[in-house]
């Protein structure tokens, strides 16, 4: 069985920076893009961020291109999202989420979320 | 950026009620489109894919279709356990988007 475990949201000042981390077990982690999305209090879901399996090809949204960096250490099968600069508008509940396949980036499993909240 | 509009973003409907939700893309999406299901205080689920691949485990009442820029989700004779609210999301550039939702609630 999939498991996404997400940790590290807290209280956060504006312009200050936070890891998020995501332990991942149950399937052959190295061999799946994984994903940051994000949602808002009350508000919809918003993609943040994507990591293929190498490693190395990533994107991001505009909204946080630049602040966020997205990484992954397969040997401890966990997924990272580093963010700076945070903004007030960076508040919200991250979810990490594994995609079906290389050929399917649709979201097939995700963890309970961690929050972020940014203010001072 | 592709967006996503869904239609309505909320519908009242009744148990055993047949249910369309429509989501627009601003631009073609082939059919690299997914829905997904969350409910209050909970991680969304993964319901559909490439439009109208239903995940495993996913109950046949639920149904996708379209191509281009217009997909619909429909649930047949809706089920208690439907209530919730359900977002499109396209997957076929990036920035990877998500429709605005749509509520459907007793």
């Amino acid at each position: 069985e999939v498991q996404l475990l997400e940790s590290g949201g807290n209280l956060v000042q504006p312009g200050g920076s936070l890891t998020l981390s995501c332990a991942a077990s149950g399937f052959t982690f190295k061999d799946y893009a994984m994903n940051w999305v994000r949602q808002a209090p009350g508000q919809g879901l918003e993609w943040v961020s994507i990591i293929f399996s190498d490693g190395l090809r990533t994107h991001y949204s505009p909204s946080v291109k630049g602040r966020f960096t997205i990484s992954r250490d397969t040997s401890k099968n966990t997924l990272f999202l580093h963010m700076s600069s945070l903004r007030t508008d960076d508040s919200a509940v991250y979810y990490c989420a594994k995609v079906v396949s290389a050929a399917t980036i649709a979201l097939e499993s995700w963890g309970q979320g961690t929050l972020v909240t940014v203010s001072s | 950026d592709i967006q996503l509009t869904q239609s309505p973003s909320t519908l009242s409907a009744s148990v055993g009620d047949r249910v369309t939700i429509t989501c627009r893309a601003s631009q073609s999406v082939s059919t690299w489109l997914a829905w997904y299901q969350q409910k209050p205080g909970k991680a969304p689920k993964f319901l559909i894919y490439k439009t109208s691949t239903l995940e495993t485990g996913v109950p046949s009442r639920f149904s996708g279709s379209g191509s281009g820029t217009e997909f619909t989700l429909t649930i047949n004779s809706l089920q208690p356990d439907d209530f919730a609210t359900y977002y499109c999301q396209q997957y076929n550039s990036y920035p990877l988007t998500f429709g605005g939702g749509t509520k459907v609630e007793i």
